[in-house]
């Protein structure tokens, strides 16, 4: 049973472009936390969905910040036209259900040049 | 609003030692809390997690507590190693809607 897997692991975008960040959870979990790690900081709550559903989205930026976890694929988080400020890491954690141990991924380290 | 605080910010200990890491978090109506490893540049690995009727949690050389009431998890490692440096990092779980964080500690052990 692979753990939660995502990808890339480092990706480097120009000031104004998007950039994709994909987490595909373990295997029978339905349950996917986004978490942001600014240099320096501690692991900020983003954003927890369920398949096709956002269930709380009260860490997530208001503007340029969106998430999804479609019926089939992985869940992206997508920040449109980027910043320096947005340059963190990026973690991803699923569990199989709510109050379940959760797993986070290895991380999106992003980079805004 | 949970906010979780974590003590000491750093930790330097020669090999062999046995010691404790403090969690305190504001908010008794914690649901479960987990404690995690990060290693430098890496995600986070699990460690341990006390569920809600749990007190406490015993994996290898890690034994973590739970104690609702004081609002306090202690991580306590057992003959630590070497192997054992990195930051460790507890989280509160309000009921699955989102971990919130401490600021972590910072474990060195030195040969």
């Amino acid at each position: 049973n692979a753990g939660v897997m995502q990808n890339p692991r480092h990706l480097v975008r120009r000031r104004g472009q998007e950039a994709r960040l994909r987490c595909s959870p373990m295997k029978g979990h339905s349950h996917v936390y986004w978490y942001r790690q600014l240099p320096e900081e501690g692991l900020k709550f983003m954003v927890y969905l369920q398949k096709e559903n956002i269930i709380d989205e009260s860490g997530m930026p208001k503007e340029r910040f969106s998430a999804e976890f479609p019926k089939e694929g992985p869940s992206i988080l997508r920040i449109q036209q980027v910043v320096r400020g947005d340059s963190a890491a990026y973690f991803c954690a699923s569990s199989p259900g709510r109050g379940y141990e959760a797993f986070f991924g290895q991380g999106t380290r992003l980079t805004v040049v | 609003k949970q906010e979780v605080t974590q003590i000491p910010a750093a930790l330097s200990v020669p090999e062999g030692e046995n010691l404790v890491l403090n969690c305190s978090f504001t908010d008794s109506a914690i649901y479960n809390l987990q404690w995690f490893r990060q290693d430098p540049g890496k995600g986070l690995t699990s460690l341990l997690l006390i569920q809600s009727s749990q007190r406490e949690q015993t994996s290898g050389r890690l034994n973590a507590s739970l104690d609702k009431s004081s609002g306090r998890s202690t991580l306590y490692i057992a003959a630590s190693q070497p192997g054992d440096s990195a930051t460790y990092l507890c989280a509160g779980d309000n009921y699955g809607q989102n971990f919130v964080f401490g600021p972590g500690t910072r474990l060195s052990v030195l040969p």
